[in-house]
């Protein structure tokens, strides 16, 4: 899995599996966290988001699940494609805790879908 | 769709060199950000601009300064560029209000010092 602070970790599936990211996350005063799709030559793009009042979301075949009490954050991609080969990134806002502006980045899991 | 546009793809300066970032806006958003990417490192903060001529240090704002002259345009300088600038280096916007931190990302800049 990823933490914000290591380094860059790799994650290889089959075309149609389904996919987990991991993200550890170190400040409990971090309120917002949100995933980002970073394919090659391009900047990233979002993915999906949650705040900290929430445990899960879902979007289009992906899912973000948020574990408090163990600082932890996850991605589930339904059904991978090869279209979704990338580097992911997790990222957090520390709210009150730090400047309203400023996100934090982790590392990245490079995601290879394997046809 | 909000569009996030950096001056150059790819850019080879030498040693010593000032080297002027460009990002452009087009919606009105009032933060805008840079950032460099480096393997293994991920995305680290070098300044933000919260309003026009406002701009805030980040995490690694030494060899770097900014310009925010208008709304739309956030300016990355390196004032004598050096071989350990050699990077990605990525721009980004957002507005000040709403319920999301999203920030919108352009291209990037390939950026290579010799």
């Amino acid at each position: 899995g990823e933490s914000v602070g290591l380094h860059l970790p790799t994650l290889s599936v089959q075309e149609g599996d389904n996919s987990i990211i991991n993200c550890a996350y170190s400040n409990s005063a971090s309120d917002y966290f949100i995933w980002y799709k970073q394919e090659s030559g391009k900047g990233p793009q979002f993915i999906i988001d949650i705040r900290s009042n929430m445990d899960k979301r879902q979007g289009q075949r992906v899912t973000v699940l948020l574990n408090k009490t163990v600082k932890h954050l996850s991605l589930q991609i339904a059904a991978t494609q090869p279209g979704d080969s990338a580097v992911y990134f997790c990222a957090e806002n520390m709210g009150s805790g730090g400047s309203n502006y400023k996100l934090t980045f982790g590392k990245g899991t490079l995601l290879t879908v394997n046809p | 769709d909000v569009k996030v546009t950096q001056s150059s793809r790819y850019l080879v300066k030498r040693t010593g060199e000032k080297v002027f970032l460009e990002c452009v806006q087009d919606m009105d958003h009032e933060n805008m950000f840079w950032y460099r990417q480096d393997p293994g490192l991920g995305l680290r903060l070098i300044y933000f601009s919260y309003d026009v001529k406002m701009k805030e240090k980040g995490d690694i704002p030494e060899g770097y300064s900014v310009s925010r002259e208008k709304k739309e345009r956030f300016s990355l300088i390196l004032e004598s560029a050096s071989t350990n600038q050699t990077s990605m280096y990525l721009c980004a916007s957002r507005p000040q209000t709403g319920g999301s931190y999203e920030q919108y990302f352009g291209p990037g800049t390939r950026l290579t010092v010799t």
